[in-house]
């Protein structure tokens, strides 16, 4: 297990923008996952990405892998009020024990 | 087709009090995490149960914190002599983890969280 770290850690766009995320980590995964968390909720799992995937789609949610990067991007497009929520990513592995580690998170912020 | 629950949803304890928080895992599910939230701040792994065993409990911050997972599926988080440090939002996470591969490969389906403010 391992910790993903989320950049930025702020993001402020307009309604019907895309926002874009990047999470980046440290040593080797076999998936990655994107949380999300509204104000005042639990985290809701987004999407799960495996290491021989470059990219998933679901919905308005992009999410690229580059594992010789060691990095992931979530993308949101057409972004909605709704959106506004705090992003977390969570790297995983089979080995190296049983905790998942968060960053802290983007916290995104769409105007209407 | 209930989520994870957890009860109550808010806490208050005088400091010094024991506290027991409850959650309640999707039926079935055989891993169940315990995080811990400040404001602001990303959830910090507490502990996590297989079933009835806990396999880490390598994030509780102090032996005031016991978890336990009995019949493998209610758990509760108990904190003995809370502390103000203490206050946060407590979540609990299930999945359905099996066939022997570690747990954060899979998804995790969180509960809505325990607010515990201690004065």
């Amino acid at each position: 297990s391992q910790q993903g770290e989320e950049d930025p850690q702020a993001l402020s766009i307009q309604e019907g923008e895309n926002a874009t995320m990047n999470c980046s980590y440290k040593t080797s995964i076999n998936n990655l996952q994107w949380y999300r968390q509204n104000s005042g909720r639990g985290l809701v799992h987004l999407i799960l990405i495996r290491s021989n995937e470059r990219e998933k789609h679901s919905g308005r949610l992009r999410v690229t892998l580059d594992t010789s990067k060691k990095s992931s991007s979530l993308l949101i497009t057409a972004s909605r009020a709704a959106d506004t929520a705090s992003y977390f990513c969570a790297p995983g592995t089979n080995t190296g024990g049983f905790k998942t580690i968060f960053g802290a998170g983007t916290r995104l912020f769409v105007k209407a | 087709g209930a989520g994870v629950s957890q009860s109550p949803r808010y806490k208050v304890a005088k400091r010094g009090q024991d506290v027991a928080l409850r959650c309640d895992p999707i039926s079935g599910h055989v891993s169940l995490f315990w995080y811990q939230q400040a404001l602001g701040q990303g959830p910090e792994f507490l502990t996590y149960f297989q079933n009835e065993a806990q396999l880490d409990k390598s994030g509780l911050p102090s032996d005031r914190f016991f978890a336990e997972r009995p019949e493998g599926s209610v758990s509760t988080l108990k904190i003995q002599r809370t502390q103000q440090e203490d206050s946060a939002v407590y979540l609990c996470a299930s999945s359905s983890g099996t066939s022997g591969r570690a747990p954060p490969s899979y998804e995790q389906y969180f509960g809505p969280g325990t607010r515990l403010t201690v004065t």
